[in-house]
């Protein structure tokens, strides 16, 4: 019963490195999205994709890019990791954007070091 | 700017006990979901709550939402251990093209 995969659940990288985190979903959903979560920050959005190509900022974009090439992708690239991105983050999936989500992954736990 | 306020932030309860946890929002909305989130792992969907008045019950969790009010409540029945988590609330709007959660409540349930 998998719907969004999140296929990377812990990594470890060094700072400066170009990270990957790449996300799958099996619901044919047109919006996707990436949160990352900090204990005592609680949920915050980086990109969200409404179709494919198409991609918009969050709240906390910097540092952070995003690709959309298919319908089911949805890629958050930390161009040159640092220390302060070490945290867990989230992808997540619905049908329309402002309904809510239905479904998260099952998250990657990110260390830069 | 759109917000979404849950309280309390941290709950303890002892086993047995009821209590509410209250979600306000400060737009009109589309949607409000609550979800469930066990340490370090990522939210489960518990309920989406489409309409003024709406109820959804399952289990010892009963979620209502009053529109005008512009409040969820989350109710938890004689609680046991297990739903030790931390709870979330998030309100969608659908000419945002994205929801907006609360902070989330922490719930210890203890013997």
């Amino acid at each position: 019963d998998v719907k969004v995969t999140q296929s990377s659940r812990y990594l470890v990288k060094r700072t400066g490195e170009k990270v990957f985190l790449e996300c799958v979903q099996d619901m044919d959903h047109e919006n996707m999205f990436w949160y990352r979560q900090d204990p005592g920050l609680g949920l915050r959005l980086i990109y969200f994709s409404y179709d494919v190509k198409m991609k918009e900022k969050g709240d906390i974009p910097e540092g952070y890019s995003v690709s959309r090439e298919k319908k089911e992708r949805f890629s958050l690239i930390l161009e040159s990791a640092s220390t302060n991105q070490t945290s867990m983050y989230l992808c997540a999936s619905s049908l329309f954007g402002g309904w809510g989500i239905s479904d998260f992954g099952e998250g990657s736990w990110l260390t830069v070091v | 700017e759109l917000k979404v306020e849950q309280n309390p932030l941290f709950l303890s309860m002892q086993e047995g006990k009821n209590y509410t946890i209250y979600c306000n929002y400060s737009t009109t909305s589309d949607r409000l979901y609550w979800y469930r989130q066990d340490p370090g792992k990522s939210l489960e969907s518990l309920f989406v709550l489409l309409s003024n008045g709406a109820v959804k019950q399952e289990g010892r969790l009963m979620a209502s939402l009053d529109t005008k009010a512009r409040l969820s409540t989350l109710h938890i029945t004689a609680a046991v251990h297990d739903l030790s988590a931390t709870y979330f609330c998030a309100v969608g709007y659908t000419n945002a093209g994205k929801s907006t959660f609360g902070d989330g409540t922490t719930l210890t349930v203890k013997p």
